[in-house]
């Protein structure tokens, strides 16, 4: 199994809701990361989870909150999210999380989630 | 501040003719990646780079890059139209507490058939 799964593929919500996006790799990586996309902009790194502890917080708002249950799933729970929170949210993986020195394999982007805040 | 540089942003070009994109970034690191992204979809790994000179091939695509001048290259050869998307390149840097992983702005290639 080399790919990586994103669920769900789309997802309305409003400004009060709570929801989660769920990501899952079965290719034995240690590091996961969740990126951001807007419309014609390249993706922005959120989030590195390296051998589930989280390494990486890139300043992101609280009302993001990522949850790494084992090596093999990444959450993104999302709370009070503002309409510019819209966006493709891309989950990817590696083999290796690249700190202390090691060297960081090519990451596998999953499909991505397409959120809506309304 | 890193910065991550790709030019040109856009290129039309005719099917069977060369082109290279560039990428360029401000800081030391010996890590560098190129991804492929159609649009509506995901990122898809075309090449990644550890070292100096280090140079691969796939297909009509080949990449390079050089740590000293801070560039890589993303040289297509003779396109043809499947290889319209938008590529990006980006530059890892995980050798000390700033541990960043930067895309360029991405270039947007269209093939005229």
């Amino acid at each position: 199994d080399t790919e990586v799964t994103q669920t769900p593929k789309h997802l309305v919500m409003g400004m009060t809701n709570k929801k989660s996006l769920k990501c899952e790799q079965h290719m034995g990586h240690r590091a996961m990361y969740w990126y951001k996309q807007k419309a014609k902009k390249p993706p922005e790194l959120m989030f590195v989870y390296s051998y589930e502890k989280l390494s990486i917080n890139e300043s992101v708002p609280s009302r993001f909150s990522p949850e790494c249950p084992n090596s093999s799933l990444l959450n993104l729970h999302l709370h009070a999210l503002q309409p510019e929170d819209s966006a493709l949210y891309l989950c990817a993986s590696s083999q290796d999380p690249g700190a202390s020195g090691r060297v960081r394999n090519e990451q596998f982007f999953g499909p991505g989630t397409r959120l809506t805040v309304l | 501040e890193l910065k991550v540089e790709q030019n040109p942003l856009f290129l039309s070009m005719q099917e069977g003719k060369n082109y290279t994109i560039y990428c360029n970034y401000s800081t030391t690191s010996d890590r560098l990646y190129w991804y492929r992204q159609d649009p509506g979809k995901s990122l898809e790994s075309l090449f990644v780079l550890l070292s100096n000179g280090a140079v691969k091939q796939e297909g009509r695509l080949m990449a390079s890059l050089d740590t000293k001048a801070r560039l890589s290259t993303l040289h297509i050869t003779a396109a043809v139209h499947d290889l319209s998307a938008t590529y990006f390149c980006a530059v890892d840097i995980s050798l000390n507490r700033d541990d960043k992983i930067i895309f360029g702005k991405g270039t947007r290639l269209h093939i005229l058939p």
